[in-house]
């Protein structure tokens, strides 16, 4: 069956301090993987896209890393802001003859001051 | 701003009626994809439209019909509502129909069903 694990569930972080959120996949066979950042009340924003063949990439202070081995998926944030605070989902596109997209649930980030 | 649009914003409605929801995608952008968020079942994908053709589809009901018009902008349409229909539903576009393209999404209609 096609899955995709977040964790945690919900994290607090103090501001200015790094964390990092995992993203543990099934789906099969493995098109792209996404991060997304998803404020309260507003649409998903993409953080990065991944193939196959990239192991990370980064966007500012969200560096994403993938492991196709494995089948697992972590982005972290360095350096903390308050405007981080917002839940992160991860996606897995798998390719068939056409594209299907799996969510996780999401990580809710709380950055306190 | 995502520049995908996405109207109304709020929408109140009963058990059984049938709604529309309107979506433009960015300027250029051929693809629109539909997905819905409810607080129990998180994002869910629904279907993809590229340049007017039907791409792919994902977990839509029946009930739920949409459609990409030559100007490129898109309608979902949902009927016979029920309470679970109750959600956030989003669109998104993205320039081609592969599915390493980035998506850019609207800020979505939340519909609440009475």
């Amino acid at each position: 069956k096609n899955q995709v694990e977040q964790s945690p569930q919900s994290l607090i972080i103090l501001e200015g301090k790094n964390c990092t959120l995992q993203c543990n996949y099934t789906v099969s066979p493995f098109s792209n993987l996404r991060w997304y950042k998803q404020d309260t009340g507003r649409g998903p924003v993409s953080l990065t896209i991944m193939t196959f063949s990239e192991n990370t990439k980064s966007n500012g202070r969200y560096t994403a890393t993938l492991d196709a081995d494995t089948k697992q998926s972590s982005l972290h944030i360095t350096a903390s802001q308050l405007s981080d605070s917002a839940s992160y989902i991860c996606v897995v596109s798998a390719q068939y003859n056409f594209n299907k997209f799996y969510f996780g649930s999401g990580t809710k980030l709380n950055v306190k001051p | 701003d995502s520049g995908v649009t996405q109207t109304p914003k709020h929408l109140i409605t009963a058990t059984g009626q049938r709604v529309t929801l309107r979506c433009s995608p960015r300027s250029g952008d051929l693809s629109v994809y539909w997905y819905q968020q409810s607080l129990d079942q998180g994002l869910q994908f629904l279907i993809q439209y590229y340049n007017g053709e039907e791409r792919a589809k994902g977990n839509i009901l029946e009930r739920f019909s949409a459609q990409q018009f030559p100007d490129l902008h898109s309608e979902l349409n949902l009927s016979s509502l029920e309470l679970g229909d109750s959600a956030l539903y989003f669109c998104a576009s993205s320039g081609g129909g592969g599915s390493n393209q980035p998506q850019h999404f609207g800020d979505g209609t939340r519909l609440s069903i009475l």
